[in-house]
């Protein structure tokens, strides 16, 4: 079985740009987690989304959102970037709910 | 506010011996703890997972011990090998998974051979 896949791998933007990460989870899979990981802050969880709809939802700003397709497949996007958003994103998945989740290997984005 | 803390940003241990990764939570109404490890480049890979009513889950050379009312984990590695060399994750959920997974900022154990 394939596992949870992110494009791209790798990113640059520049200040005050956006971006869109996709998320492919396991097949089977219905729920997709996103966070965000940088050198201080350790794995912060930005949103959830099971069946098109967000069911959770973390304490970052309005910049940052998300959407899940009927085939689970999902997209984060963060408009207005800024110099703090370079960090990894790791998207993960799971069967329903949270409980055990399986992660792809992250985009690092840089925000230059 | 954390609410899942991993006190030791690293650990050094030689192999053959035992690794102990520790991690103390503040919220109560946790249910759930797992233990991920990251390598450099990857994604966590989930390792071991205990529930509350357990204190003890065990998988080949890794033992998860909770307690409760210390509001305390710890991850044991037996014997410790040299491609235990990582960064390993704490974790913590309420209501079985259901909501949000709570993370630690993570311990990075190397093991010298």
């Amino acid at each position: 079985k394939a596992g949870v896949t992110q494009t791209p791998r790798y990113l640059i933007k520049t200040r005050g740009q956006q971006v869109t990460l996709s998320c492919s989870p396991i097949s089977g899979h219905r729920s997709v987690s996103w966070y965000q990981q940088t050198p201080g802050q350790g794995l912060q969880f930005l949103f959830e989304y099971f069946s098109e709809t967000q069911r959770n939802k973390g304490n970052f700003p309005g910049r940052f959102s998300g959407r899940q397709f009927s085939n689970s497949r999902s997209e984060m996007n963060v408009s207005t970037l800024e110099l703090g958003d370079s960090a990894l994103y790791l998207c993960a998945s799971s069967l329903a709910n949270q409980e055990t989740q399986y992660f792809g290997p992250g985009t690092r984005l840089l925000v230059l | 506010d954390q609410q899942v803390k991993q006190n030791s940003p690293s650990l050094s241990v030689q192999e053959g011996r035992i690794s102990i990764l520790n991690c103390d939570y503040t919220n109560s109404m946790f249910d759930y703890f797992l233990w991920y490890k990251k390598y450099p480049a990857e994604g966590p890979t989930f390792l071991i997972s205990i529930s509350s009513i357990k204190d003890k889950n065990e998988d080949g050379r890794f033992t998860v011990f909770l307690n409760k009312s210390a509001k305390h984990l710890s991850l044991h590695i037996v014997p410790s090998q040299p491609g235990d060399s990582a960064v390993y994750f704490c974790a913590a959920s309420v209501d079985s998974g259901n909501t949000p997974l709570v993370f630690g900022k993570g311990t990075r154990l190397s093991v010298i051979a």
